[in-house]
């Protein structure tokens, strides 16, 4: 088992609408949960942390569910500009700040 | 504000070849890391440094050396090419505050 699993998609969602992702993990005592974003030949870059409590950010919903093991992203309204690759991103090694990938989710927004 | 500059951008290498990839950061981060991303494996760390003159192994480190002399500056040397080592290369640093920081690749083709 992957030790962050996401579902590589392409998803292909027309313009205005709500579109999910999870991502699973396999370690229980992972502490940080984040979401990153790729554009294509790009780097990645912070979207948004995830937080026990849920976070949102405008469009964007994060979610965290420690004991099933799953975070999840919501994309309400989406625009032309979401289409991207959506990294989850955990930190699976309590005390140091290295992070492991999943291989992300592409998006694609139809107009 | 530069962030973190990686050069060069492009590379094609001969097999056998060595070369540096250079990493700087004007952030005055402590924490410095190299990944590579290839298709459908998600990033996976190379090696990271907790500090000037501190570097560590990541989860594949076989065939890259670094070194961490300042706190500014974090090379990585492929020792000798190999086909395998064709990827995208991405250098980063971290702060609680802001996360990780990528540079913005080195696209390394090797033959």
């Amino acid at each position: 088992r992957k030790e962050v699993e996401q579902d590589p998609g392409p998803f292909n969602v027309p313009e205005g609408a709500t579109v999910a992702f999870n991502c699973t993990y396999s370690n229980s005592a992972s502490q940080s949960f984040f979401w990153y974003r790729q554009d294509c030949r790009k780097e990645p870059k912070l979207l948004m942390s995830v937080y026990s409590s849920g976070n949102e950010d405008g469009r964007f919903t994060a979610q965290l569910n420690r004991a099933s093991q799953y975070i999840s992203l919501l994309i309400r309204d989406s625009k032309l500009s979401d289409s991207a690759t959506y990294l989850c991103v955990v930190n699976m090694d309590f005390g140091n700040e290295k992070l492991t990938f999943g291989t992300g989710t592409r998006l694609t927004i139809i107009p | 504000n530069a962030g973190v500059t990686q050069t060069p951008k492009f590379q094609v290498l001969k097999t056998g070849q060595s070369m540096t990839l250079q990493c700087a950061q004007d952030m005055n981060h402590e924490y410095m890391s190299w990944y590579r991303q290839d298709p459908g494996m998600g990033l996976r760390l190379i090696h990271y440094s907790v500090g000037a003159g501190i570097t560590d192994q990541g989860e594949v480190p076989n065939g890259y050396n670094v070194s961490r002399s300042t706190t500014e500056d974090f090379p990585l040397r492929l020792l000798s090419a190999a086909p395998s080592q064709t990827s995208v290369y991405f250098c980063a640093t971290v702060d609680s505050i802001y996360g990780y920081t990528f540079g913005s690749g080195t696209r390394l083709t090797v033959v």
